[in-house]
């Protein structure tokens, strides 16, 4: 079955732009999670979608937004884009939300370059 | 507040020998165990888990990892090295409810000499 798709894979964007990213779950997964990966910081969780209802949200500003349609499908958008944003996002899938031993799937990542 | 220290951000073994990746968590509740690997461009693929079913788990691609509660660690290992087992690995941990929340370490690159 397929996997988790995210798109684009590389983008380029200036200081103050918005981005949306996008996300399609494997098919029967519910929830959602975006991660941000960067040399200095590491992989940080940014939120958590399951069933159109943010579950769970990481330490980062309101400029980091994101959204789940009804087909569970996701989109994370990043407003007034900055130097730092610059990164690799990751969603991951997983069937259902609320369980610590859910394994997550991972895409391929969307590469962000702020300029 | 959970956390995930993993020792050494590069490893470098040779081709044939013994592959010891350590991690070492702070959970304030039993804690559930990844470990995760990423090569290149890809994202995370899932090597192995722990949820308390058994202290040693069995993973793909030869690799195990132990729980030891007394000395808080998750220690990934494999017996002998495969150039193709070059890549990054990420130990994590998550708690309870908080299913699509893991917290990372900062990562081992593995290096495989010939």
């Amino acid at each position: 079955k397929a996997g988790v798709t995210q798109t684009p894979r590389y983008l380029i964007k200036t200081r103050g732009q918005q981005v949306t990213l996008s996300c399609s779950p494997i098919s029967g997964h519910r929830s959602v999670s975006w991660y941000q990966q960067t040399p200095g910081q590491g992989l940080q969780f940014l939120f958590e979608y399951f069933s159109e209802t943010q579950r769970n949200k990481g330490n980062f500003p309101g400029r980091f937004s994101g959204r789940q349609f009804s087909n569970s499908r996701s989109e994370m958008n990043v407003s007034t884009l900055e130097l730092g944003d610059s990164a690799l996002y990751l969603c991951a899938s997983s069937r259902r939300s609320g369980a610590g031993a859910n394994v997550l799937t991972f895409g391929a990542g969307s590469r962000l370059t702020v300029l | 507040a959970q956390s995930v220290t993993q020792l050494g951000s590069h490893v470098s073994v040779s081709e044939g020998a013994l592959v010891l990746l350590r991690c070492n968590y702070s959970s304030s509740v039993p804690p559930y165990l990844f470990w995760y690997v990423q090569y290149p461009n890809q994202g995370l693929q899932l090597l192995l888990k722990y949820t308390s079913a058994a202290t040693l788990v069995k993973g793909i691609n030869g690799f195990e990892a132990e729980f030891k509660k007394s000395e808080t660690s998750f220690h990934l290992t494999k017996p002998s090295a495969h150039m193709s087992d070059a890549a990054e690995y990420f130990c994590a941990v998550s708690e309870g409810n908080q299913g699509g929340k893991l917290i990372f370490g900062q990562g081992t690159e593995l290096s495989v000499k010939p």
